[in-house]
């Protein structure tokens, strides 16, 4: 969905916990959704992804929950490390995969 | 070997100066963007060229104007810039499903 000019979301979480980052998608038609992991200084890098004729997929460490109905989408973070700091974002992608829209992000901030 | 690279890294800049970026890719993607990120991290597609031809150009002023010489380039030219085009710009690309290779990212300040 579309910015709405509020501050970045954060989440601070305890290493070795488990982190569950939201996201709340805008378009019904939107068929594919992809997690996106930025490092401060750096592009954003692919996590994990998910077709809409499914509601959940795992990755090492990570899983991808869909659910349609309410056009929510979450990401799980298993056992989460320092390294895992970093702003989340979700993508949708409808109109044959080309037309991409960003969620506002989740910064995730690991406490040692 | 980079996959997608940017240049400059850094840009500053003065208000109505022309400024451009380049951006290569050495994947065979055949579909390249150009995205805008603000200072709250809102990332924003700007421009989408498939196979040398612009397929989405998202409200973007004319000021800004994308070239694609070849399907492994896409460069982006700003005329007039203005202190509101303060942004990290990123290039992308993509091949079929529409997984999305960035590049490192240009930090545009304009003075």
């Amino acid at each position: 969905g579309e910015s709405v000019g509020l501050h970045l979301p954060t989440l601070s979480v305890q290493e070795g916990d488990n982190s569950i980052i939201n996201c709340a998608y805008s378009n019904s038609a939107s068929d594919y959704f992809i997690w996106y992991k930025q490092e401060s200084g750096k592009g954003p890098q692919f996590i994990i992804d998910i077709r809409s004729n499914m509601d959940k997929r795992q990755g090492q460490r990570v899983t991808v929950l869909l659910n349609k109905t309410v056009k929510h989408l979450s990401l799980q973070i298993a056992a989460t490390q320092p390294g895992d700091s970093a702003v989340y974002f979700c993508a949708e992608l409808s109109g044959g995969y080309q037309k991409v829209t960003f969620g506002t992000g989740t910064k995730l901030q690991v406490i040692p | 070997d980079t996959a997608v690279s940017q240049t400059p890294k850094y840009l500053v800049t003065q208000m109505g100066n022309d400024k451009s970026i380049k951006c290569e890719q050495n994947l065979g993607h055949d579909t390249m963007y150009w995205y805008k990120q603000d200072s709250k991290k809102f990332l924003k597609i700007m421009f989408s060229y498939n196979n040398k031809e612009l397929i989405i150009n998202e409200t973007v002023p004319n000021r800004f104007s994308p070239k694609s010489p070849d399907k492994a380039h896409l460069n982006l030219h700003i005329n007039s810039l203005e202190l509101g085009d303060s942004a990290v710009y990123f290039c992308a690309s993509s091949q079929g499903q529409a997984l999305h290779r960035f590049g490192p990212g240009t930090r545009l300040t304009v003075t």
